[in-house]
């Protein structure tokens, strides 16, 4: 796997767009960028995931940048329930996937 | 969406026993499962590869004797903390791939809280 480099924290209010960057400036042409949240006491819960375009689902939009060296996953409207650890993972499908440190995101009321 | 069911949610064990935790893809067949185990505001730190039909990959300093994996159908891996001391207390959890093949996503148990006393 590619490695990653996210803040450890963040803070966002509650309705608002919540941003949360990923450098994974080694990541190879293959490797996608894989998004997954874990809520406490529970398993990692799957987000979305690219390759190379932006994408966007029921959950989240992921924004790739042009070299692939970084992206942003944005929760459009935050809510409570949206507090989380979320991890950025650059790998191809078929290894294993293994979990850095995550983004630890709080939504204040 | 596809849905891996993970059993028991939580043990708790004396030490010196043995403790199976069992982890099946309910709608969906997987030639390949993860074990990981995570300690409090720690993240997720992988244990083992396991593969339908063959022995488990074990990362480096995890012991294989200590944790016993079984993959023997497509749908089911179990987990054996065989010996269990209070340091093993850890949550524990599972995750699959889809036998589609290609780039698929992993989906994941809801995990095990295991308490050694």
């Amino acid at each position: 796997d590619a490695k990653t480099t996210q803040p450890p924290s963040m803070d966002c209010a509650e309705g608002r767009a919540a941003n949360l960057p990923c450098n994974h400036s080694t990541i190879s042409g293959n490797e996608y960028v894989y998004w997954y949240r874990q809520i406490h006491s529970q398993g990692p819960q799957y987000i979305i995931h690219g390759l190379k375009n932006n994408e966007t689902n029921e959950m989240a939009s992921l924004i790739i940048t042009e070299d692939r060296k970084s992206s942003t996953l944005i929760l459009p409207h935050a809510t409570l329930r949206d507090t989380a650890v979320y991890y950025c993972i650059a790998y191809f499908g078929n290894e294993k996937l293994t979990f850095g440190t995550g983004t630890r995101l709080t939504i204040i009321p | 969406g596809a849905v891996v069911s993970q059993h028991p949610s939580w043990v708790i064990c004396k030490s010196g026993t043995s403790v199976k935790i069992e982890c099946r893809s309910l709608d969906f067949q997987a030639t390949t499962m993860f074990w990981y185990r995570q300690f409090p505001k720690q993240s997720l730190m992988l244990m083992a590869t396991s593969n339908e039909g063959s022995k488990a990959t074990y990362e480096q300093g995890v012991e294989k004797d200590k944790f016993l994996i079984n993959h023997a159908s497509l749908t089911l891996s179990t987990l054996t903390v065989t010996s269990a001391h209070p340091e093993d207390s850890s949550f524990y959890i599972c995750s699959a791939r889809p036998l589609r093949g290609g780039n698929e996503k992993l989906f994941f148990g809801s995990g095990t809280q295991l308490s050694v006393l």
